[in-house]
């Protein structure tokens, strides 16, 4: 199937880290995406990690790739409370403009 | 104005009105999607243009119609829309060969 799975939600204290899985189904993906949601606004892209490497660090943000698994996580380091959001992860397939969205992680950060 | 820019943010309408909601972006893409974001259900790809040609439509009703008159603008026109229509609509854009889209912060529609 097309399917991109996330867990719905997860709550962690101020300055813990935050780990956000997903599953895809696809091993023909090319890229994986983290996008973030914060209320009222469109999606950021947060980050993203091309399907030949196992792991991308960027400040805060550690993304690990299980290729064998299909399995993608999201690290947050030092999570702050402007880190609550709806995170959603994605796959991008081959050459394809289509990119299949899981239905997103709400993260609640509690001070 | 920089990034990807969409109006109205919130709009309401009725079954028999007819609305167009309209996304620029600022980035020099020449790739632009509307989205449609509903509640508890993933991101659903509707429309896809590439250097101003649709490329894609994902079986969308009819009573949504796009128009990319150029690569920094799109337009999606409405008209007879049902209640189950009401959700954010998000704009996106591309460069043609990444796969890295920027968004827009969408239009909350509502349909009475």
């Amino acid at each position: 199937g097309e399917d991109v799975e996330q867990s719905l939600f997860l709550s962690v204290r101020e300055g813990d880290s935050s780990v956000i899985n997903c599953t895809y189904t696809d091993s023909s993906s090319t890229y994986l995406y983290w996008y973030k949601q914060e209320p009222g606004a469109g999606l950021q892209l947060l980050t993203y990690i091309f399907s030949n490497m196992d792991m991308k660090q960027d400040q805060r943000l550690t993304v690990l790739l299980n290729k064998k698994d299909k399995h993608l996580s999201l690290r947050i380091a030092d999570t702050q409370t402007g880190d609550s959001a709806i995170y959603f992860c994605a796959e991008r397939r081959d050459s394809s403009y289509k990119l299949i969205f899981g239905s997103g992680t709400r993260l609640l950060v509690r001070p | 104005e920089t990034g990807v820019t969409q109006t109205p943010r919130h709009l309401v309408m009725g079954m028999t009105n007819k609305k167009s909601l309209k996304c620029e972006q600022h980035l020099g893409h020449n790739a632009m999607y509307w989205y449609k974001q509903s509640a508890k259900k993933p991101l659903e790809l509707m429309f896809v243009y590439s250097l101003e040609e649709r490329v894609e439509n994902n079986s969308v009703p009819s009573r949504f119609s796009p128009e990319c008159p150029n690569s920094s603008h799109l337009f999606l026109h409405l008209h007879t829309l049902q209640p189950e229509d009401s959700a954010l609509y998000l704009c996106a854009s591309s460069q043609v060969a990444s796969g890295i889209k920027f968004f827009g912060p969408g239009t909350r529609l509502t349909v009475l």
